[in-house]
């Protein structure tokens, strides 16, 4: 099946900081969504994007869907404690099948 | 309030035992889903079911079975035949063709005593 590759794997990064991860395939990608998932918990949606070069922001994040529709990328800009926890991307090649592929996941920790 | 419930949060499964993971969602959602994650993986898609009394199989389908016999309730059982159960599972749930964003529930760790 498809793959995505998420990097980096897991960032440790001081509170203040700016964070970027992305995500990138070999195949073409409709739609781009990034899930938050905390310890023992599951996904959280934080952005979701349908067009090739759209840039969406939702609070301090910041996603864009990327032009070749291969990749995308997640900005998290001044970083606070609760920020801690496991970034997903998923991709999704038809919207109506119902499928989505996920990356790996970026661990995320913040150091006060 | 609207939402995915899973239960339980924690199961303990014999050798040899069959156990089954309750989903249930009261979002009117078309879909569902089972994914199992592991430490340091991504979620891999067991069975996914678009529609009452029809499910296909995902990437890691061996050794697990579903049911859709309801809309809001989508049970995952863990056969005895899949070897290596211990695993994080998440049941999702989504509205087909609305840019199809799936909500989770919480989640169940199953381990083998």
């Amino acid at each position: 099946g498809q793959q995505l590759n998420q990097s980096p794997q897991s960032m440790f990064i001081q509170e203040g900081e700016d964070v970027s991860m992305n995500c990138t395939s070999s195949s073409i990608f409709n739609t781009w969504l990034w899930y938050k998932q905390d310890p023992g918990e599951g996904p959280v949606l934080l952005i979701a994007l349908y067009k090739a070069g759209e840039l969406t922001s939702n609070g301090r994040l910041t996603a864009q869907f990327g032009i070749t529709r291969k990749d995308s990328f997640l900005n998290i800009s001044a970083s606070i404690p609760s920020d801690v926890g496991i970034y997903f991307c998923a991709g999704q090649q038809n919207t109506n099948a119902g499928k989505s592929t996920f990356g790996d996941g970026t661990t995320l920790t913040v150091k006060p | 309030d609207g939402g995915i419930t899973q239960s339980p949060k924690y199961l303990f499964r014999k050798e040899g035992q069959n156990v089954t993971l309750s989903c249930e969602q009261n979002l009117n959602h078309d879909a569902m889903y089972w994914y199992r994650q592991d430490p340091g993986q991504g979620l891999r898609l067991i069975y996914y079911s678009q529609i009452v009394n029809d499910f296909q199989k995902g990437d890691i389908a061996e050794g697990y079975s579903v049911s859709r016999e309801k809309k809001e309730s989508f049970p995952l059982t863990v056969t005895s035949a899949q070897k290596n159960p211990t695993a994080f599972y998440l049941c999702a749930s989504s509205i087909l063709g609305q840019g199809n964003i799936q909500y989770f529930g919480a989640g169940t760790r199953l381990s083998v005593l």
